[in-house]
């Protein structure tokens, strides 16, 4: 399995609330990638980045922001949680450049109440 | 338009059954296409790639890709209960993957 690890797993959070999500990684991969899945929709892309400090957004970026101070960790916030953010986040990385393979994490689970 | 499109279904099948799973896509630029496999409570897991048009096998699954319909498949033969899950198409554009919404597969034995 590659050496991606999201944290939290499961997250209840109140509207309103800052919340922020971690994908750590431990394979040196360039690439990192937020989507959230939702039920209808499948994986929508939320934010990626292409090297530490360098990010882009993606469909669905509204209401979120992203940092990567470090190769290895991909923060995603919610700066405040509303309903429509309660989903599946699914951290992926790859090295889109040499393949075009993408490895996911396990997903945070998060409930906005 | 998406850029994407999957039947969610969802497709019940016997064990030892052949299934077909399809997506279109609408550019006509991309080059690589790919089947996720995810089950229940997991992340989704690579099963194959293909680039450009033709067919790619790998053990009972085979993946295909027409690029002059913009359509891409999954055939499964003898299909097993352990294939139950959702499968996601996905598109290689640019430096992200576009994803299907998404078939949810089920086989019973």
């Amino acid at each position: 399995d590659a050496g991606i690890t999201q944290s939290p797993r499961h997250k209840v959070t109140e509207t309103g609330t800052p919340v922020t999500l971690r994908c750590h990684q431990t394979e040196n991969h360039r690439y990192m990638y937020w989507y959230r899945q939702d039920p209808g929709h499948g994986l929508r892309l939320i934010h990626y980045s292409y090297g530490v400090k360098d990010t882009d957004k993606g469909e669905v970026s509204d209401g979120y922001s992203v940092s990567r101070s470090k190769t290895e960790d991909f923060l995603l916030t919610l700066e405040s949680a509303t309903s429509s953010q309660t989903s599946v986040y699914f951290c992926a990385i790859s090295e889109v450049q040499k393949t075009p393979e993408a490895f996911f994490g396990q997903g945070t689970r998060l409930t906005v109440v | 338009q998406k850029e994407v499109e999957q039947d969610p279904g969802p497709l019940s099948v016997p064990e030892g059954a052949i299934v077909s799973l399809n997506c279109t896509y609408s550019n006509s630029a991309f080059q690589y296409f790919m089947w996720y496999r995810q089950y229940s409570r997991k992340g989704p897991e690579l099963l194959m790639y293909t680039y450009s048009s033709g067919n790619k096998e790998d053990g009972r699954f085979t993946a295909q890709v027409d690029k002059s319909s913009k359509y891409i498949s999954l055939f499964i033969r003898d299909s097993q209960p352990s294939d139950s899950a959702t499968y996601l198409c996905a598109i290689q554009a640019g430096t992200a993957l576009i994803f299907g919404k998404g078939t949810t597969l089920s086989v019973s034995s």
